[in-house]
């Protein structure tokens, strides 16, 4: 069983709805929560970071993280075709002398003009 | 400001020949991650470069080495190609070691034939 899981999509939408990606894991030691955008052929772009459980919000994006479900997500309002990537859940446990990150195997979004 | 820079941005190798990628940091990091992402995978942990020594590494054979100059830069090596090594070759910059937040170059793609 992977640490990170991910469905792989693809997830078509139209233009103008309300995205919702997710992850489950299953290490408890996870603390700290990512998520990245990968356009085709480039490297990932970090949207947003959380640490624990929680929300954040920032503009059209708000990731939750749910620890007692080991389960995270990130929504996406008023979908864009220059949203239309791979989006990638990253995770990392705290303490230790560095910064691993265990990746999902990311969701690759079409938003539809 | 800079962000991560990654060189070349890709190359065709064959097998049983060797590699070497180079990565330059974001201005103010000082801490250096390679990551390898095969194709519709997430990218997967090799290794992490503090104060010029690799401080932890992933499930990758020795075949795989780095090393970070004074100046924080870093290079992976690979030797004796294999045709599973064909990947692409991130870098990531982080403030630390212990930072969560870590900053992606666009990546080496490298092919094995």
């Amino acid at each position: 069983q992977k640490e990170v899981e991910q469905d792989p999509g693809p997830l078509s939408v139209p233009e103008g709805a309300i995205v919702s990606l997710n992850c489950t894991y299953s290490n408890s030691a996870f603390q700290y929560f990512m998520w990245y955008r990968q356009y085709s052929r480039k490297g990932p772009e970090l949207l947003m970071y959380t640490y624990s459980s929680g929300n954040k919000e920032d503009g059209r994006f708000t990731a939750q993280v749910d620890k007692s479900s080991k389960y995270i997500s990130l929504f996406i309002r008023d979908s864009q075709p220059s949203d239309s990537a791979t989006y990638l859940c990253a995770m990392s446990a705290r303490g230790g002398a560095t910064n691993k990150l265990i990746f999902g195997t990311g969701t690759l979004l079409a938003v539809q003009p | 400001d800079a962000g991560v820079t990654q060189s070349p941005t890709h190359l065709i190798k064959t097998r049983g020949q060797q590699v070497t990628l180079r990565c330059s940091p974001k201005s103010g990091h000082d801490t250096v991650s390679w990551y390898q992402q095969a194709l519709g995978q997430g990218p997967q942990f090799i290794f992490q470069y503090y104060e010029e020594e690799e401080r932890q590494r992933g499930n990758f054979p020795d075949r795989f080495s780095g090393h970070q100059f004074p100046n924080y830069s870093s290079e992976l090596n690979v030797n004796a190609l294999l045709l599973g090594d064909s990947a692409l070759y991130l870098c990531a910059s982080s403030l630390s070691a212990g930072a969560y937040e870590q900053y992606f170059g666009p990546g080496t793609r490298l092919t094995v034939t």
